[in-house]
């Protein structure tokens, strides 16, 4: 049972650099979600996907970009990485329930460790 | 707008001894809550969540909440600690309305402990 799987695990960046957080799940939710952690401050959204083909803005979207590729896949770029982004970064998806709404609960992968120089 | 003040960064207990986690929220409207745990390098997992009826819920290992409208509080208790349960609690509530995925977490809590 695979879940949702991230790629890479580990990261290190210099300031200007550019890279993509792969994400996949495989548990066929409509509703992707990027997270970050910072030590003392929970996590925060980044952006989330609703359903394939849709993508918005969470608490601290910028200096990032998203695609949802299809439905399994939600990735995240960050075009010119900077020392501020340096942090744990999650994806996590959930599902809608019976009565068509989403359940709320997240399912997280492993998170990708990133540093930024 | 929503948030969710945890009280206490850092608890430690006993094994055997009461677990008591703190969750204070706000929400303009009715609210999902949840309880995740993260252990050492991994990622986050469901420990119970509340939606709707009863106001009790009952979670994996041993774990359960309840939820008081009137004090805004959904705390994570379990009554006796074993060293496995050493890691670090998030508290998290979403709007039931929107995308109820898309949760405010709080700060964390680390509990350790001691045997």
């Amino acid at each position: 049972n695979a879940g949702v799987t991230q790629t890479p695990k580990f990261q290190v960046l210099k300031t200007g650099q550019s890279m993509t957080l792969q994400c996949a799940q495989d548990m066929n939710h409509n509703s992707m979600y990027w997270y970050r952690q910072d030590p003392g401050m929970g996590l925060r959204l980044i952006y989330y996907s609703a359903s394939e083909g849709t993508t918005d803005k969470g608490e601290v979207p910028n200096g990032y970009n998203v695609s949802r590729l299809n439905k399994r896949e939600f990735s995240l770029r960050l075009e010119s990485a900077a020392p501020s982004q340096t942090s744990v970064y999650f994806c996590a998806s959930s599902a809608k329930g019976r009565q068509g709404t989403n359940t709320g609960e997240l399912f997280f992968g492993e998170g990708s460790r990133l540093t930024v120089l | 707008a929503q948030s969710v003040t945890q009280l206490g960064s850092h608890v430690s207990v006993s094994e055997g001894a009461l677990v008591l986690l703190r969750c204070n929220y706000s929400s303009s409207v009715p609210p999902y809550l949840f309880w995740y745990v993260q252990y050492p390098n991994q990622g986050l997992q469901l420990l119970l969540k509340y939606t709707t009826g009863a106001t009790l819920v009952k979670g994996i290992n041993g774990f359960e909440a309840e939820f008081k409208k009137s004090e805004t509080s959904f705390h994570l208790t379990k009554p006796s600690a074993h060293m496995s349960d050493a890691a670090e609690y998030f508290c998290a509530v979403s709007d039931r309305r929107g995308n109820a995925g898309k949760s405010t977490f709080g700060d964390g809590t680390t509990l350790t402990v001691k045997p």
